[in-house]
């Protein structure tokens, strides 16, 4: 069974820093387009960053530079490191796997994990 | 960024109803729209993309049309577990995607 599971997420304080992660079974992270998307409280949906099979990666404006993405393929397990967080930042964090392999069509999500930046 | 635009917001409908949603993009964006079904507390899930193919599994009594900059999502019988919010995402300009604010489908 193809399945995502995020964990990592938590309070944290505005200038702080974390590290979510999301494991993944059923296929291979290092085959495929993987992304994370974000949702504020009551809010829509954001793209945040892609990691591609290569290795390349992209970001939304709002998180470049703070945010990096990044992969285990040991542990076929992908990274969202979050550095200089701000309120505005605070979300529930999905893994998204992008199986077209860059026409952004999320088939399988993890739960989420909530991030909140707040003092 | 390319905007879109949903419409209604929010909706309230009854089982065995026929509903439709639009999304409008600040420009066009062709073919390149997804919609997606998202319950309370849980992920969104993938129902249509390119505007109007099926996704695997995806029950039939979903559709989806359009081209440019308007779509729609057609439910053409509500079933119980149909209410939902609905969101559109465009997937023209890489890697600046978008998604729409979604449509709260509630029960009548």
């Amino acid at each position: 069974e193809v399945q995502l599971v995020e964990s990592g997420g938590g309070l944290v304080q505005p200038g702080g820093s974390l590290r979510l992660s999301c494991a993944a079974s059923g296929f291979t992270v290092s085959s495929t387009y993987m992304n994370w998307v974000r949702q504020a409280p009551g809010k829509g949906l954001e793209w945040v960053s892609v990691i591609y099979g290569g290795g390349y990666t992209l970001y939304a404006d709002s998180v470049k530079g703070r945010f990096t993405v990044s992969r285990d393929d040991s542990k076929n397990t992908l990274y969202l490191q979050m550095n200089s967080l701000r309120g505005d930042d605070t979300a529930v964090y999905y893994c998204a796997r992008d199986e077209t392999r860059g026409l952004y069509e999320f088939d399988t999500w993890g739960q989420g994990t909530l991030v909140t930046v707040s003092s | 960024d390319i905007q879109m635009t949903q419409s209604p917001s929010s909706l309230a409908a009854s089982v065995g109803d026929r509903v439709t949603i639009t999304c409008r993009a600040s420009q066009s964006i062709i073919n390149y729209l997804n919609w997606y079904q998202q319950k309370p507390g849980k992920a969104p899930k993938l129902l249509i993309s390119d505007a109007s193919r099926l996704h695997s599994g995806v029950p039939s009594r979903f559709s989806g049309s359009g081209s440019g900059t308007d779509f729609s999502l057609t439910i053409s019988s509500l079933q119980p577990e149909d209410f939902a919010t609905y969101f559109c995402q465009q997937t023209h300009i890489i890697p600046q995607i978008t998604f729409g604010q979604g449509t709260r489908l509630e029960i009548k």
